[in-house]
């Protein structure tokens, strides 16, 4: 059974760059039916997608971040890595690593979520 | 891109329906059958409990149910039970190739 593990620091300082990994068992990073995901949920708020990147490297990723996030594709490793350049106390929020499917973009597996704090 | 409206609260008794509406626009929910919903309690992961607008994944119970007409997507839950009490989120695809949530809302069950 496919799962999805999240890793990196949980305090991150002020205008640095946040960066977290996401580690695929169970199963390939290189199926072409999904997409791999990063979406987040800042404390007392809802949930807001990050962005998706394929198997081939190519990601999709919200208007609203796209100037400060890259998510990259390791297959040799069977992960995929989230960064988020220029933080702020905005970008405290849990981080989850899903994936979901390239036609319906229902993510049906998720991990378990990794808190990051961005401290000034 | 806005998120989707949603109420940001319902309750019900149990064995009482209730609906939660998800309201977008003709560039996400309105334009394609590709709204899902979520299941998601304090301190675990977000649930896939509906795809596709009506789709149940595999071992969801079929007291969840989906619809849309127009711009708003709908899930309603029967038979409530005391498990139900959770935040729920719709998503949609939209016409840029991106993800919407929606803003959630927390079901009470009285």
């Amino acid at each position: 059974q496919l799962q999805l593990q999240e890793s990196g620091p949980g305090l991150v300082k002020a205008s640095e760059t946040l960066s977290l990994t996401c580690t695929v068992s169970g199963g390939s990073i290189r199926s072409s039916s999904y997409y791999w995901a990063w979406i987040r949920q800042p404390p007392g708020k809802g949930l807001e997608w990050i962005g998706s990147v394929f198997h081939s490297g190519s990601a999709y990723y919200s208007p609203s971040l796209k100037s400060r996030v890259t998510i990259s594709v390791d297959m040799s490793n069977n992960q995929f890595s989230l960064k988020l350049s220029s933080v702020t106390a905005a970008d405290t929020a849990a981080y989850y690593c899903a994936r979901h499917g390239w036609a319906t973009w229902a993510s049906d597996i998720w991990g378990q979520g990794t808190m990051v704090t961005v401290s000034s | 891109q806005s998120a989707l409206t949603q109420p940001a609260s319902v309750s019900g008794s149990p064995g009482q329906s209730i609906t939660i509406s998800c309201t977008g626009t003709n560039s996400d929910v309105g334009g394609y059958n590709y709204v899902s919903w979520y299941q998601h309690h304090p301190g675990k992961a977000p649930k896939l409990i509906l795809y596709d607008v009506s789709d149940r994944p595999s071992g969801v119970s079929n007291r969840f149910s989906g619809s849309k007409s127009g711009i708003t997507a709908s899930l309603t839950i029967s038979g409530l039970q005391a498990e139900d009490e959770a935040s729920y989120y719709c998503s949609s695809y939209t016409s840029s190739s991106t993800l919407v949530f929606g803003g959630g809302t927390k079901l009470t069950v009285l």
